[in-house]
């Protein structure tokens, strides 16, 4: 079992749809949970990051996480072509596991 | 946010040949910064980790010898891929993170591509 796994894409969505992105992790101690965004060829950049448990939301996205279910989403509210990206799912107990990342597709 | 760079953004080179790599904190000095690689179409993959004035922590399966690191200041990492070959080509990121920020939030730079002929 991979330490961090993520919903196996490609993911192909709507303009103006609802992105729903899921991660799973294995290490309870985990701490830290990021969503990242990376363009073909770019580095990753930060989305968002949640530490407890519950709903935070920022612009159009919203991270959920549910430590006792060792469940981290990210939910992109009114998708946009220029969301099309590949999402990667972050996890940090001392050091930084990266899931596969999710390929997302909002088709306009 | 705090920025990262890295230079080269690309480097071609021949095998056998060695290649440096920097990473650079440019607002914010950092004690730990990390290396990863990317192949294509798949996840980051942790190579090491960069300690400021000691040794690097490698991960398992990674060859120290071949990937030198070398943390001279709290803003400069470097890793050098020794005896390049094709089979290290590959997408190569740093990333550190903020003492300051309060957060675990990693800051990476813009990446290395680098092929080996």
């Amino acid at each position: 079992q991979k330490e961090v796994e993520q919903n196996s894409g490609p993911l192909s969505v709507p303009e103006g749809a609802i992105a729903s992105l899921n991660c799973t992790y294995s290490d309870r101690g985990s701490q830290s949970f990021f969503w990242y965004r990376q363009y073909s060829g770019k580095s990753p950049e930060l989305i968002m990051f949640i530490y407890s448990n519950g709903d935070k939301e920022d612009g159009r996205f919203t991270a959920q996480l549910n430590k006792a279910s060792q469940y981290v989403s990210l939910l992109i509210r009114d998708s946009q072509p220029s969301d099309s990206a590949t999402y990667l799912c972050a996890v940090t107990a001392g050091k930084s596991t990266f899931g596969d990342g999710t390929t997302l597709t909002v088709k306009p | 946010g705090a920025v990262v760079s890295q230079h080269p953004s690309r480097v071609i080179c021949k095998s056998g040949t060695s290649v440096k790599i920097e990473c650079r904190s440019l607002d914010f000095q950092a004690t730990t910064m990390f290396w990863y690689r990317q192949f294509p179409k798949k996840s980051l993959m942790l190579m090491a980790t960069s300690n400021e004035g000691s040794k690097a922590t490698y991960e398992q399966g990674v060859e120290k010898d071949k990937f030198l690191i070398n943390h001279a200041s709290l803003t400069l990492s470097t890793l050098t891929v020794t005896s390049a070959h094709p089979e290290d080509s590959s997408f190569y990121i740093c990333s550190a993170r903020d003492p300051g920020s309060g957060s675990n939030e990693q800051f990476f730079g813009p990446g290395t591509r680098l092929t080996v002929l």
